[in-house]
């Protein structure tokens, strides 16, 4: 059974700062892997879908790279803002199905 | 932009009522899906469904069940609240095909609490 999970939980960084978020499965035979975010009290807002034939991708100060051998997924986020504090949310999908497994989530404080 | 929407933010029931969570997508998806998240268990999928009318067990099913009699709408059914069913649901919907666009699209969740 495929089990994901997030490190840190928590993380509070000052304005400016690069990061980085890691999420690791258990099962390396994925379809894809999404990254998400969620504010509090609201929905998931997609940020980078990776492919399993795909190393990494980017989408402004973000950058998303998978290692799938070694189970492991990282966002890096560059020149951190308050605007960026939220929860992150890895989510990986089975092969050959539609269902994603999600990670617990790291919560994102950036400091002013 | 993809729009997913969950008819209520916030619901107050008693164990007991018989719930209606409803979810509606105005991008043609295939696939929707209903989550429900908790502090701790992360988001845990309940059912999903690929079609019209079509529906498939997710993880956690039991006290659940679901209709889709239109495409762009996928309603979840608690046939007996209960307090255990207290929870943030979260629909979503995606479509099929090829690879790249199988992202999910989420709604601003519905609040739960049964008393």
């Amino acid at each position: 059974k495929q089990e994901v999970t997030q490190i840190p939980a928590a993380l509070s960084v000052p304005e400016g700062e690069n990061l980085v978020l890691n999420c690791s499965f258990t099962d390396s035979a994925i379809y894809n892997l999404q990254w998400f975010r969620q504010d509090p009290g609201k929905g998931l807002t997609s940020l980078l879908l990776i492919q399993s034939s795909q190393r990494e991708q980017t989408s402004g100060r973000l950058n998303a790279s998978l290692d799938k051998s070694s189970g492991r997924s990282t966002l890096y986020i560059a020149a951190s803002q308050p605007g960026d504090s939220a929860t992150y949310l890895c989510a990986v999908r089975k092969n050959y199905g539609q269902n994603f497994v999600f990670g617990p989530g790291t919560r994102l404080s950036v400091l002013p | 932009d993809v729009k997913v929407t969950q008819s209520s933010r916030y619901l107050v029931k008693r164990t007991g009522e018989k719930v209606f969570l409803e979810c509606v997508q105005d991008m043609d998806h295939e696939n929707m899906f209903w989550y429900r998240q908790d502090p701790g268990l992360g988001l845990r999928l309940i059912y999903f469904s690929y079609d019209v009318k079509m529906k498939e067990k997710g993880d956690i099913p039991e006290g659940y069940s679901v209709s889709r009699e239109k495409k762009e709408r996928f309603s979840l059914i608690l046939e007996s609240a209960s307090t255990n069913q207290t929870s943030m649901y979260l629909c979503a919907s995606s479509n099929s095909g090829t690879i790249v666009r199988n992202i999910q699209y989420f709604g601003a969740g519905t609040r739960l609490s049964v008393l």
